[in-house]
């Protein structure tokens, strides 16, 4: 079991619908991370917050929200999606941004949009 | 632009054939260079860090190295259950304006047969 745990685990919804992803870490860390992993593409980084605060948004679509209220949660809002944001969507955690840190990554939610 | 490249895509090995996964990158300036185990259906599993030309990780079965131009995981004598995508990702000093965002290779499958 990971320190970092994300739910759901699978979702499916339709294109006009709104959906939230969550992630919860129980490392201790102050810095998340929203990745998308998509079929023979390398992970692609949405966001990054650290200590709460959002410091990188990797030009993302604005049908994702993130919010962090605590640096122990991370959602990732989602409304409006389109057919090609169907991938599993992985959450990390590490100490915070600086330095040369290990990220640790949650099971992630595959998402399927119809 | 920093560039990760591994090879090969997929490798497919008898139990006890020992090999080896190349990462190739292109940075700026490296910080630090990782790898990770990824199994289907969960999150990439944390192995190691690399900072610096020359130095050398183990564990069980693994062996990373890392040159100037690129890192080698060593699988020596495998099992079935070494079976997983094996996922590089480098970390550049960040130039101004710039991140210090982790990139990501797209990964080997490795398969370890009985």
């Amino acid at each position: 079991e990971t320190g970092v745990t994300q739910t759901p685990r699978h979702l499916v919804m339709g294109m006009t619908n709104k959906k939230s992803l969550k992630c919860e870490q129980h490392l201790g860390h102050n810095a998340m991370y929203w990745y998308k992993q998509s079929a023979k593409k390398p992970l692609e980084l949405m966001f990054v917050y650290n200590f709460k605060e959002q410091t990188e948004n990797n030009s993302v679509p604005s049908r994702f929200s993130p919010e962090c209220p605590n640096s122990s949660h991370l959602f990732l809002h989602l409304h409006t999606l389109q057919p090609e944001d169907s991938a599993l969507y992985l959450c990390a955690s590490s100490q915070d941004v600086g330095g040369v840190q290990p990220q640790h990554f949650g099971d992630g939610t595959r998402l399927s949009i119809l | 632009e920093d560039q990760v490249t591994q090879s090969p895509e997929a490798l497919r090995l008898q139990e006890g054939e020992s090999s080896s996964l190349n990462c190739s990158y292109t940075v700026s300036g490296l910080r630090g260079l990782f790898w990770y185990r990824q199994d289907p259906g969960k999150g990439p599993e944390f192995l190691f860090t690399l900072y610096s030309a020359g130095e050398e990780k183990e564990k069980e079965r693994l062996k990373a190295t890392l040159t100037k131009k690129e890192s080698f995981l060593h699988i020596t004598a495998p099992k079935p259950e070494d079976s997983a995508t094996y996922l590089c990702a480098v970390q550049a000093w960040r130039t101004q304006g710039g991140s210090e965002k982790l990139v990501f290779g797209k990964g080997t499958k490795l398969t370890v047969n009985p």
